[in-house]
């Protein structure tokens, strides 16, 4: 079956402190990665997808398919970081499978 | 307005009644999507249209689940006789994908948060 599991639920680390939320995947065929991000009362929102190898707001995500593995990073957490954040997996040509979520909360 | 607009943002009913849920997309996004977010999980995917027509509705739990885009824009989840464990907040979203291969990036709406008595 294909899926993605993050897990942890929760995540707390202090401002200043390197931030990594894990994400694993199963998935058969080459797969596509997202990182979605909801900050309080926002919307679900895309934040960074491995095809693009971009850093957004400090974030990067590395596709490691050795290890099924495509964890966030940030080297420096800062308050505004705190938010749930969601891998998610392309299946097919157009629906996203995502994990439970990781709430991260940066303390000050 | 810019965004996928999603009508009402609460509905309360009991079990038993039928529901209906609106999902006004970006204009021009060819694709919308429908998720379900019960408590502490993340977005399951229910139905995905191209245009009018259902691409995908492999994710509908039951019969009792029912969605249309008639003119390929506005949507509509129909939930008939509702469950307690209907009870989640439902998510729609857009993409430009005109064809093939999505991009990955869906714009979400605030989402319906449904509570079933």
């Amino acid at each position: 079956a294909q899926r993605v599991t993050q897990p942890e639920k929760l995540l707390s680390v202090f401002k200043g402190a390197p931030v990594e939320l894990k994400c694993n995947y199963s998935y058969s065929g080459s797969p596509e990665l997202f990182w979605y991000v909801q900050y309080s009362r926002q919307r679900l929102q895309l934040l960074l997808r491995h095809i693009s190898r971009e850093s957004i707001k400090g974030f990067t995500a590395d596709l490691n398919k050795g290890e099924t593995s495509f964890h966030l990073k940030k080297p420096f957490a800062q308050e505004e970081d705190s938010a749930m954040y969601y891998c998610a997996l392309l299946q097919g040509a157009q629906k996203l499978v995502f994990g439970q979520g990781t709430r991260l909360t940066i303390n000050p | 307005g810019a965004g996928v607009s999603q009508t009402p943002s609460n509905k309360v009913t009991e079990k038993g009644k039928y529901v209906e849920l609106r999902c006004d997309p970006i204009s021009g996004h060819t694709a919308l999507y429908w998720y379900r977010q019960s408590l502490g999980q993340g977005p399951e995917f229910l139905i995905y249209f191209q245009g009018t027509g259902a691409a995908d509705d492999s994710g509908l739990p039951n019969d009792r689940f029912f969605a249309v885009r008639p003119e390929g824009s506005v949507s509509t989840l129909k939930i008939q006789r509702t469950e307690r464990g209907d009870s989640a907040v439902y998510l729609c979203a857009s993409s430009r994908s005109p064809s093939g291969r999505g991009t990955g990036e869906l714009f979400f709406g605030e989402g319906s948060r449904l509570t079933v008595l």
